[in-house]
């Protein structure tokens, strides 16, 4: 069975904090995704990763960067928080890219920034 | 600009009918569709997948069709139980594995 783990169920922070969020997965999985899930918008792709120290933008990486120094795991930083970055975080993972493989979540995060 | 839609944010249906959950996408370069379940407190989990090559994929009470000339795809799930009761999301994906996802379906089934 896959597992995908992120750090934290909840989060409050202030705004202008810098906020971690952490993913791990334990499968050896090449990708990894960090979406955020708001109500009527879905879930939308922030930033994702092929490789180890690679990374790509997804769709809304405006104020948020990544880090993947390991292959099993995968960062999303907040450089400075926002309001509007209140949200439920989801990270993903999925073995091959060329396979259109399903990806597998981890039970996200949701963060509250006051 | 949203490329895959699920015009519907919530569905009823009584306990032992169909439930039909519907999504439309907009780029024709998609050639890959999935539907992710989410309960609450959980992350998506992988449902059913259907390739651009196919018209229909079965798996038990979940069936999804593909209609390619209309971009439009559903899935529907016969008998319906209340253990399915959850977020429905469309995601579609093109030939370089980005996916989209749609708003998701609130589907309630009742006892």
């Amino acid at each position: 069975d896959v597992k995908v783990t992120q750090s934290s169920r909840y989060l409050v922070k202030r705004t202008g904090e810098k906020v971690f969020l952490e993913c791990v997965q334990d499968m050896d999985h090449e990708n990894m995704f960090w979406y955020r899930q708001d109500p009527g918008l879905g879930l939308r792709l922030i930033y994702f990763s092929y490789d180890v120290k690679m990374k790509e933008k997804g769709d809304i990486p405006e104020g948020y960067s990544v880090s993947r120094e390991k292959k099993e795991r995968f960062s999303l930083i907040l450089e400075s928080a926002s309001t509007n970055q209140t949200s439920m975080y989801l990270c993903a993972s999925s073995a091959d890219r060329r396979l259109k493989e399903t990806q597998y979540f981890g039970p996200g995060t949701r963060l509250l920034v006051l | 600009d949203q490329q895959v839609k699920q015009n519907s944010p919530s569905l009823s249906v009584q306990e032992g009918r169909i439930s039909i959950l519907n999504c439309d996408y907009t780029n024709s370069m998609f050639d890959y569709f999935l539907w992710y379940k989410k309960y609450p407190a959980e992350g998506p989990t992988f449902l059913i997948s259907i390739s651009s090559i196919k018209d229909k994929n079965e798996d038990g009470r979940f069936t999804v069709f593909l209609n390619k000339s209309a971009k439009h795809l559903s899935l529907h799930i016969v008998p319906s139980q209340p253990g399915d009761s959850a977020v429905y999301f469309c995601a579609a994906s093109s030939y370089n594995n980005d996916m989209r996802f749609g708003a998701g379906t609130r589907l309630t089934v009742k006892p």
